[in-house]
């Protein structure tokens, strides 16, 4: 079964740091670019970060830039998101999410994990 | 960044409804327009890719259709299942960006 579980949520207070990871299993983990996607409490979603398959492309949201880092082991069939500096804002629910391609296109995200939740707050 | 807006933000229709969304981009972004389903406490679900294509397993009852920066999802009969959250997602270009969603109610 193709799957993806998230894991390393949790409270923190304003200005520290959390690491989220995204296993994966059930695919070629390391044949797939990947994103981070987060929805804060009662909003829509937001893309946070992308990765390429081979960690030789990085995007991330302009709100995040500096603060945040994307990374993958592909031995390890793993992808993280190393959160520092975290703001109230950054309260959400955190998905990995794989993306879709087929003859060098992307096609958007076909397989999300169930989230972690991360709450920032005093 | 580009901007995507969807239309309406919420949507009152019955079983066996047609139902239509929409999706304007704030500059053309071809056909790379993804929709996605995503219901209360769950992960979103991928719906339609490339505009108009319909992913693996989706009921053939939901269609997407437009190119540019006009887009469509339409559901032909509205099923109990169907009640749930709407989001379009333009991967043209980084950042990758959202709708602001549809939800779809029980009228």
């Amino acid at each position: 079964e193709v799957q993806l579980v998230e894991s390393g949520g949790g409270l923190v207070q304003p200005g520290g740091s959390l690491r989220l990871s995204c296993a994966a299993s059930g695919f070629t983990f390391s044949s797939y670019s990947m994103n981070w996607v987060r929805q804060a409490p009662g909003k829509g979603l937001e893309w946070v970060s992308y990765i390429s398959s081979s960690s030789s492309t990085i995007y991330y949201v302009d709100s995040v830039k500096g603060r945040f880092t994307i990374s993958r082991d592909n031995a390890k069939n793993s992808l993280y998101l190393q959160m520092n500096s975290l703001r109230d804002e950054d309260t959400a629910v955190y998905y990995c999410a794989r993306i879709k391609w087929g003859d060098g296109y992307y096609y958007g995200m076909d397989v999300w994990g169930q989230g972690t939740t991360v709450t920032v707050s005093s | 960044d580009i901007q995507m807006t969807q239309s309406p933000s919420t949507l009152s229709a019955s079983v066996g409804d047609r139902v239509t969304i929409t999706c304007r981009a704030s500059q053309s972004i071809s056909r790379w327009l993804a929709w996605y389903q995503q219901k209360p406490g769950k992960a979103p679900k991928l719906l339609i890719y490339k505009a108009s294509s319909l992913e693996s397993g989706v009921p053939s009852r939901f269609s997407g259709s437009g190119s540019g920066t006009e887009f469509t999802l339409t559901i032909s009969s509205l099923q109990p299942d169907d009640f749930a959250t709407y989001y379009c997602q333009q991967y043209n270009s980084s950042p990758w960006t959202f709708g602001q969603g549809t939800k779809v109610e029980i009228k």
